[in-house]
């Protein structure tokens, strides 16, 4: 089983260029959700969705886009990179039930220059 | 709004010795998931344990145990007679019922097991 798949692993951006993290699970799980990793702040949440065509702002949302055209993937996008967006990032997935746990990809390193 | 507050970051011990990972929490909502995941140094994150909070039977699993207390809102972790397979990152994350299964999570703990 692949679970869930995240691309790429590493990346280097330069300030201003925009870019798409991909994000694809093959677990039929409703809800999806990004998080950014960085030092000393635990995960934070960036954008959610309940199902497919339902997104939702989560704590850190300002310079993502997202979208769910299937309940497979879950891009995230960033539409100008910025230093402030230099993290780690975190894909995962549940089931809709309340409570269950969350399934998270390998992670992207982003760096941003 | 839900809040996860992990105090130690770092924690290192040799060997053998028990790990206490400590975890409190804030939530408005009755009806509420504590959980603890690992992260090794290969950086995946990895689910380990899952309480709700109608159930506050404090459990064994190998190795791990953990102790929630409503009361105090705590929900901490502890690792006995660690290994240097258990060094890693450990978050404490909480989800509310109503919440679309959104994790809050502390900051993490660094565990160091010295050989």
């Amino acid at each position: 089983n692949a679970g869930v798949t995240q691309t790429p692993k590493f990346q280097v951006l330069k300030t201003g260029q925009s870019m798409t993290l991909q994000c694809a699970q093959d677990m039929n799980h409703e809800y999806m959700s990004w998080y950014r990793q960085d030092p000393g702040m635990g995960l934070r949440l960036i954008h959610y969705s309940v199902g497919a065509g339902i997104t939702d702002q989560g704590e850190v949302p300002n310079g993502y886009n997202v979208s769910r055209s299937t309940t497979e993937d879950f891009p995230l996008r960033l539409l100008s990179a910025a230093p402030s967006q230099t993290s780690v990032y975190f894909c995962a997935s549940s089931y809709r039930a309340p409570g269950t746990e969350a399934f998270f990809g390998q992670g992207t390193r982003l760096t941003v220059v | 709004a839900q809040k996860v507050t992990q105090a130690q970051t770092e924690i290192s011990v040799v060997e053998k010795e028990d790990v206490t990972l400590d975890c409190v929490y804030e939530t408005r909502d009755t009806t509420y998931y504590l959980f603890w995941y690992k992260q090794p140094p290969s950086g995946e994150l990895v689910f380990l344990i899952r309480r709700n909070s109608f159930d506050e039977q404090n459990e064994i699993s190998g190795r791990y145990s953990w102790n929630f207390q409503k009361s105090t809102s705590s929900f901490n972790f502890t690792i006995t007679a660690s290994q240097v397979v258990d060094s890693a990152v450990y978050f404490c994350a909480l989800s509310e019922a109503g919440g679309n299964n959104r994790l809050a999570f502390g900051k993490g703990n660094q565990v160091v097991v010295i050989p």
